[in-house]
């Protein structure tokens, strides 16, 4: 079946410093990514749709600025958190469909991101 | 009010028992998924309803449109089916609402 691909799969910085969060359709192409972010015991929230070649599509209430996603190809997206907080220490996944059939989503393993 | 809700929030069960979980909608939907999510955080996705019926070895996920409501059904339960079930629902531009999990715990 379909894979989603996430690296890393856990990071922890320094508050400040930015980081970067991998999302890769491995067997398939995918025009459009979604990322999420979970907060513990909480359900999913979708922060942005990334799109391949132009802007990504962010919900109410996230930061574009503090949350940059880079659709640049039809296998990867990549959100970098900037200037990261403790605030921003967060399980973020990501979920892809395939481009010829959006019946299915497809989600990465996660990757959890704590700030110090 | 949520728009996607799931009931119950916390389940435990005895090995072999018949499990529901119930997800309510009130939103106008595509689809309706059924995700499974283990406590590493990975998630699996389940089934994907539009209506009817779906079975997938011990898993049934039924929906009915009309009444915004589906079902997923766990039957003889294991212990390795501990997990949180997350029920979302595809709406426009095919982004995702989800409920918020049920926890499954089933004890041997």
């Amino acid at each position: 079946g379909a894979v989603v691909s996430q690296h890393p799969s856990w990071v922890i910085c320094k508050s400040g410093t930015s980081v970067k969060i991998e999302c890769r359709s491995l067997d398939f192409q995918a025009t459009t990514m979604f990322w999420y972010r979970q907060f513990p015991k909480q359900s999913l929230m979708l922060m942005a749709t990334s799109n391949e070649g132009s802007k990504a599509t962010y919900e109410q209430g996230v930061e574009k600025d503090k949350f940059l996603i880079n659709h640049a190809s039809l296998t990867l997206s990549t959100l970098t958190v900037t200037s990261a907080h403790p605030e921003d220490s967060s399980f973020y996944i990501c979920s892809a469909g395939d481009s010829y059939s959006t019946d299915t989503q497809y989600f990465g393993p996660g990757t959890r991101l704590t700030v110090l | 009010k949520n728009e996607v809700e799931q009931s119950p929030q916390n389940l435990t069960a005895q090995e072999g028992e018949f499990i529901t979980i119930n997800c309510s909608y009130s939103v106008g939907i595509s689809a309706l998924h059924w995700l499974q999510q283990h406590p590493g955080g990975g998630i699996v996705s389940l089934f994907m309803l539009s209506s009817g019926k779906k079975k997938h070895g011990r898993l049934i996920a039924t929906i009915n449109i009309q009444e915004k409501h589906s079902s997923l059904h766990i039957t003889a339960s294991h212990p390795r089916d501990s997990a949180v079930y997350i029920c979302a629902v595809r709406w426009i531009h095919d982004k995702l609402i989800f409920g918020t999990g049920t926890r499954l715990q089933v004890f041997p």
